[in-house]
C-alpha cells in the first residue's frame, strides 16, 4: 500500500545543517505535489512548504524561506528537506506528506510516520 | 499569508454528544478548507477536504460545511475513538496553513 518513511532526522547543534529524506512506496510517485510538515514538541501542525510533481514550482512557509529547500528524485521515488542555519525553535517532529496529483496547492492524503529532529548545544 | 484561526482549543465531551469545531479564516478563501485528526503519537488523518467532502473510508458521522471564511467540522454522535486532536487546513494559496487544533477530551 501507499507509504512514506522518513529518514536523517537526530540531534544537531544550532547553526549546523541537517538533511531529510522521505522514501515513497506503493503509488507513483513522480505524479504527486509532496509536503513538509513539521509539529513541535507539544504543538500543533505547521506547514513548511511543497514542490510540485515535477519540481517546476516550490513554495515555503515565510517562516523558513530561505534556509529550508525541498527536492525530489522522482528516478528513486525520494523527497529532501534541506535544512540550514538551524535553530532551536526548529526542533520538532518532520512529516513528509503527499499532496494532490499534478497540483501544487491542495490537501494532504497521505503521512509518513515523521522524524524527530532536536536542535540543542 | 492567510491566518486560520481554530475554536475551541480544547472540547469535554461525552460518548454520543455532537460536537462542532470552528475554523475562521482571515480572507476568503472558496471551499479550500480540509480537516485532519491526529491521535498522540500518530501522524495525522486526512477526514475531510474541499469544506465538506468526506474522504473516502471515514465514518459518516463526521461532517463539514461551510465557504468564504467560515468553517464547521462536526462529529454527529461522538465515539471513544474519536477523542483526539483536530486540524483545518487551508489550501487556498501556495502557502497553506493549519489551524492551532481543537483537542476533544472525555469528560
Amino acid at each position: 500500500q501507499d507509504q512514506l518513511v522518513e529518514s536523517g532526522g537526530g540531534v544537531v547543534q544550532p547553526g549546523r545543517s541537517l538533511r531529510l529524506s522521505c522514501a515513497a512506496s506503493g503509488f507513483t510517485f513522480g505524479k504527486y505535489a509532496m509536503h513538509w510538515v513539521r509539529q513541535a514538541p507539544g504543538d500543533g501542525l505547521e506547514w513548511l512548504g511543497v514542490i510540485s510533481y515535477d519540481a517546476s514550482s516550490k513554495f515555503y512557509a515565510t517562516s523558513v524561506k530561505g534556509r529550508f529547500t525541498i527536492s525530489r528524485d522522482n528516478s528513486q521515488n525520494t523527497l529532501f528537506l534541506e535544512m540550514n542555519s538551524l535553530r532551536v525553535g526548529d526542533t520538532a517532529v518532520y512529516y513528509c506528506a503527499k499532496g494532490l496529483p499534478y497540483d501544487s496547492s491542495g490537501y494532504v492524503t497521505l503521512w509518513g510516520q515523521g522524524t524527530l529532529v532536536t536542535v540543542s548545544t | 499569508d492567510i491566518q486560520m484561526t481554530q475554536s475551541p482549543s480544547t472540547l469535554s465531551a461525552s460518548v454520543g454528544d455532537r460536537v462542532t469545531i470552528t475554523c475562521r479564516a482571515s480572507q476568503r478563501i472558496s471551499a479550500w478548507v480540509a480537516w485532519y485528526q491526529q491521535k498522540p503519537g500518530k501522524a495525522p488523518k486526512l477526514l475531510i477536504y474541499e469544506a465538506s467532502t468526506l474522504q473516502s473510508g471515514v465514518p459518516s458521522r463526521f461532517s463539514g460545511s461551510g465557504s468564504g471564511t467560515e468553517f464547521t467540522l462536526t462529529i454527529s454522535s461522538l465515539q471513544p475513538d474519536d477523542f483526539a486532536t483536530y486540524y483545518c487546513q487551508q489550501y487556498n494559496s501556495y502557502s497553506e496553513s493549519f489551524g492551532q487544533g481543537t483537542k476533544v477530551e472525555i469528560k
